[in-house]
Protein backbone atom coordinates (compact mmCIF):
# COMPACT_ATOMS: atom_id res chain seq x y z
CA UNK A 1 0.00 0.00 0.00
CA UNK A 2 1.63 2.98 -0.73
CA UNK A 3 1.76 6.22 1.92
CA UNK A 4 -0.97 8.09 0.53
CA UNK A 5 -2.93 7.30 -2.18
CA UNK A 6 -5.70 10.03 -3.08
CA UNK A 7 -8.31 9.25 -6.12
CA UNK A 8 -7.13 9.60 -9.49
CA UNK A 9 -9.36 12.09 -11.13
CA UNK A 10 -9.92 14.41 -12.85
CA UNK A 11 -13.27 15.51 -11.70
CA UNK A 12 -15.09 18.23 -13.52
CA UNK A 13 -18.24 19.28 -11.87
CA UNK A 14 -20.58 22.40 -12.46
CA UNK A 15 -20.91 25.39 -10.54
CA UNK A 16 -22.95 24.55 -7.52
CA UNK A 17 -22.32 21.07 -7.25
CA UNK A 18 -20.74 19.31 -4.13
CA UNK A 19 -17.73 17.23 -4.86
CA UNK A 20 -15.52 14.81 -2.48
CA UNK A 21 -12.03 13.91 -2.49
CA UNK A 22 -10.82 10.33 -1.13
CA UNK A 23 -7.77 9.41 0.56
CA UNK A 24 -6.03 6.34 1.99
CA UNK A 25 -2.89 6.13 4.13
CA UNK A 26 -0.86 3.29 4.77
CA UNK A 27 0.62 4.86 8.63
CA UNK A 28 -1.66 4.21 11.42
CA UNK A 29 0.78 6.21 13.86
CA UNK A 30 0.14 9.08 11.97
CA UNK A 31 -1.58 11.55 13.91
CA UNK A 32 -2.66 14.97 11.82
CA UNK A 33 -3.58 14.89 8.31
CA UNK A 34 -3.86 18.14 5.77
CA UNK A 35 -5.25 18.46 2.48
CA UNK A 36 -3.45 20.98 0.86
CA UNK A 37 -4.38 23.41 -2.65
CA UNK A 38 -1.95 23.87 -5.51
CA UNK A 39 -3.09 26.31 -8.40
CA UNK A 40 -1.68 25.27 -12.03
CA UNK A 41 2.02 26.05 -11.55
CA UNK A 42 1.79 27.41 -8.07
CA UNK A 43 2.97 26.17 -4.96
CA UNK A 44 1.29 24.22 -2.36
CA UNK A 45 -1.17 26.44 0.22
CA UNK A 46 -2.22 24.75 3.32
CA UNK A 47 -6.35 24.43 2.88
CA UNK A 48 -7.12 22.20 6.42
CA UNK A 49 -5.81 20.86 9.06
CA UNK A 50 -7.79 17.50 10.27
CA UNK A 51 -5.91 16.49 14.15
CA UNK A 52 -9.51 14.42 15.24
CA UNK A 53 -12.34 13.38 13.38
CA UNK A 54 -13.19 16.42 11.41
CA UNK A 55 -12.74 19.65 10.22
CA UNK A 56 -15.28 22.11 8.92
CA UNK A 57 -14.39 25.60 7.27
CA UNK A 58 -17.39 27.46 5.42
CA UNK A 59 -17.90 25.33 2.14
CA UNK A 60 -15.11 22.91 3.25
CA UNK A 61 -15.40 19.61 5.52
CA UNK A 62 -12.60 17.40 5.98
CA UNK A 63 -13.53 14.01 7.51
CA UNK A 64 -11.09 11.34 9.23
CA UNK A 65 -11.45 7.49 9.95
CA UNK A 66 -8.62 6.45 11.81
CA UNK A 67 -9.91 2.55 11.86
CA UNK A 68 -10.27 2.80 8.18
CA UNK A 69 -7.37 4.97 7.65
CA UNK A 70 -9.11 7.30 5.43
CA UNK A 71 -9.60 10.72 4.88
CA UNK A 72 -12.08 13.10 2.98
CA UNK A 73 -12.79 16.29 1.51
CA UNK A 74 -15.76 17.79 0.93
CA UNK A 75 -16.64 20.87 -1.15
CA UNK A 76 -20.14 22.38 -0.76
CA UNK A 77 -21.25 24.85 -3.37
CA UNK A 78 -18.49 24.68 -5.91
CA UNK A 79 -16.99 27.83 -6.97
CA UNK A 80 -15.15 28.54 -10.64
CA UNK A 81 -12.10 29.55 -8.20
CA UNK A 82 -11.95 25.84 -6.71
CA UNK A 83 -10.59 24.59 -10.02
CA UNK A 84 -7.22 23.87 -8.47
CA UNK A 85 -5.27 20.31 -7.48
CA UNK A 86 -5.99 18.95 -3.81
CA UNK A 87 -3.29 16.99 -2.47
CA UNK A 88 -4.07 14.93 0.75
CA UNK A 89 -0.97 15.29 3.11
CA UNK A 90 0.65 13.35 5.81
CA UNK A 91 3.35 14.53 7.97
CA UNK A 92 5.46 12.40 10.04
CA UNK A 93 6.44 14.28 13.20
CA UNK A 94 5.44 17.48 13.94
CA UNK A 95 8.05 19.52 11.36
CA UNK A 96 9.92 16.42 9.58
CA UNK A 97 8.95 15.73 6.16
CA UNK A 98 5.64 15.86 4.74
CA UNK A 99 3.65 13.04 2.22
CA UNK A 100 1.84 13.95 -0.43
CA UNK A 101 -0.77 11.67 -2.29
CA UNK A 102 -0.49 12.64 -6.07
CA UNK A 103 -3.11 14.87 -6.06
CA UNK A 104 -6.59 15.16 -7.78
CA UNK A 105 -7.40 18.14 -10.13
CA UNK A 106 -10.97 19.82 -9.81
CA UNK A 107 -12.35 21.57 -12.69
CA UNK A 108 -15.49 23.51 -11.94
CA UNK A 109 -17.09 24.44 -14.84
CA UNK A 110 -19.70 27.73 -15.73
CA UNK B 1 5.98 40.49 5.64
CA UNK B 2 7.93 38.97 2.96
CA UNK B 3 7.07 34.86 2.13
CA UNK B 4 9.79 32.29 0.97
CA UNK B 5 11.82 33.11 -1.88
CA UNK B 6 13.53 31.28 -4.13
CA UNK B 7 16.20 31.57 -7.24
CA UNK B 8 15.84 31.11 -10.28
CA UNK B 9 12.54 30.63 -11.05
CA UNK B 10 13.61 28.78 -14.20
CA UNK B 11 16.93 27.07 -15.21
CA UNK B 12 17.52 25.11 -18.38
CA UNK B 13 20.92 22.91 -17.59
CA UNK B 14 21.90 19.38 -19.90
CA UNK B 15 23.05 16.36 -18.69
CA UNK B 16 25.76 15.58 -16.33
CA UNK B 17 25.70 19.11 -15.08
CA UNK B 18 25.63 21.06 -11.59
CA UNK B 19 22.61 23.00 -10.61
CA UNK B 20 22.91 25.18 -7.07
CA UNK B 21 19.08 26.67 -5.66
CA UNK B 22 18.43 29.21 -3.39
CA UNK B 23 15.84 29.21 -1.07
CA UNK B 24 14.92 32.23 1.67
CA UNK B 25 12.92 31.37 4.26
CA UNK B 26 9.73 33.67 5.43
CA UNK B 27 10.42 35.78 7.65
CA UNK B 28 11.09 34.63 11.96
CA UNK B 29 11.48 30.78 10.06
CA UNK B 30 14.40 28.55 10.84
CA UNK B 31 13.93 25.65 9.57
CA UNK B 32 14.05 24.85 5.38
CA UNK B 33 12.97 22.06 3.73
CA UNK B 34 13.28 20.91 -0.02
CA UNK B 35 10.96 19.21 -2.28
CA UNK B 36 11.03 17.74 -5.87
CA UNK B 37 7.81 17.60 -7.59
CA UNK B 38 7.52 16.24 -10.95
CA UNK B 39 4.61 16.91 -13.49
CA UNK B 40 1.85 15.00 -12.59
CA UNK B 41 2.99 14.26 -9.26
CA UNK B 42 2.52 15.12 -5.63
CA UNK B 43 5.63 16.83 -4.48
CA UNK B 44 8.10 14.42 -2.58
CA UNK B 45 10.41 15.42 0.42
CA UNK B 46 14.41 15.54 -0.30
CA UNK B 47 15.93 17.16 2.95
CA UNK B 48 14.98 18.82 5.70
CA UNK B 49 17.73 21.63 7.53
CA UNK B 50 17.93 22.84 10.67
CA UNK B 51 20.68 24.59 12.71
CA UNK B 52 22.71 24.72 9.84
CA UNK B 53 22.69 20.46 9.42
CA UNK B 54 20.32 18.20 7.31
CA UNK B 55 18.39 16.14 10.10
CA UNK B 56 16.10 14.25 7.78
CA UNK B 57 16.18 12.94 4.35
CA UNK B 58 14.04 11.51 2.15
CA UNK B 59 15.08 8.48 -0.54
CA UNK B 60 17.04 10.86 -2.66
CA UNK B 61 20.90 9.63 -3.93
CA UNK B 62 24.20 11.54 -2.58
CA UNK B 63 24.08 13.70 -6.17
CA UNK B 64 21.58 15.65 -3.94
CA UNK B 65 22.79 18.13 -1.14
CA UNK B 66 22.02 21.01 0.43
CA UNK B 67 23.22 23.71 2.86
CA UNK B 68 21.63 26.37 5.59
CA UNK B 69 23.58 29.28 6.23
CA UNK B 70 23.63 31.12 9.72
CA UNK B 71 20.81 33.57 8.27
CA UNK B 72 18.62 30.46 7.78
CA UNK B 73 18.54 30.58 3.93
CA UNK B 74 19.46 27.47 2.17
CA UNK B 75 21.00 25.68 -1.33
CA UNK B 76 19.85 22.79 -3.04
CA UNK B 77 22.64 21.15 -5.01
CA UNK B 78 22.35 18.75 -7.76
CA UNK B 79 25.13 16.76 -9.14
CA UNK B 80 25.68 15.12 -12.09
CA UNK B 81 22.11 16.06 -13.85
CA UNK B 82 19.79 13.11 -15.33
CA UNK B 83 17.23 13.94 -17.25
CA UNK B 84 14.98 12.84 -14.48
CA UNK B 85 15.87 15.63 -12.45
CA UNK B 86 13.62 17.62 -14.44
CA UNK B 87 11.30 18.70 -12.07
CA UNK B 88 9.63 21.73 -10.21
CA UNK B 89 11.89 22.24 -6.45
CA UNK B 90 10.01 23.32 -3.87
CA UNK B 91 11.34 25.07 -0.49
CA UNK B 92 9.27 25.16 2.18
CA UNK B 93 9.95 26.96 5.61
CA UNK B 94 8.51 26.53 9.16
CA UNK B 95 9.78 26.94 12.40
CA UNK B 96 10.45 24.37 15.30
CA UNK B 97 8.46 24.94 18.40
CA UNK B 98 9.74 22.26 20.86
CA UNK B 99 5.76 21.26 20.92
CA UNK B 100 3.98 18.10 19.38
CA UNK B 101 1.60 20.03 17.56
CA UNK B 102 2.04 20.39 13.90
CA UNK B 103 3.86 23.80 12.51
CA UNK B 104 2.82 24.64 8.90
CA UNK B 105 5.46 24.55 6.11
CA UNK B 106 4.60 27.35 3.98
CA UNK B 107 5.92 26.91 0.66
CA UNK B 108 8.00 29.40 -2.33
CA UNK B 109 6.89 29.43 -5.68
CA UNK B 110 9.45 26.93 -7.06
CA UNK B 111 12.16 26.88 -9.38
CA UNK B 112 11.49 25.04 -12.76
CA UNK B 113 14.38 22.88 -13.68
CA UNK B 114 14.46 21.46 -17.35
CA UNK B 115 17.61 18.98 -18.17
CA UNK B 116 17.83 18.36 -21.79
Amino acid sequence: RKEVEQDPGPFNVPEGATVAFNCTYSNSASQSFFWYRQDCRKEPKLLMSVYSSGNEDGRFTAQLNRASQYISLLIRDSKLSDSATYLCVVPRGSNYKLTFGKGTLLTVNP
Amino acid sequence: DAGVTQSPTHLIKTRGQQVTLRCSPKSGHDTVSWYQQALGQGPQFIFQYYEEEERQRGNFPDRFSGHQYPNYSSELNVNALLLGDSALYLCASSLILHSRSYNEQFFGPGTRLTVL
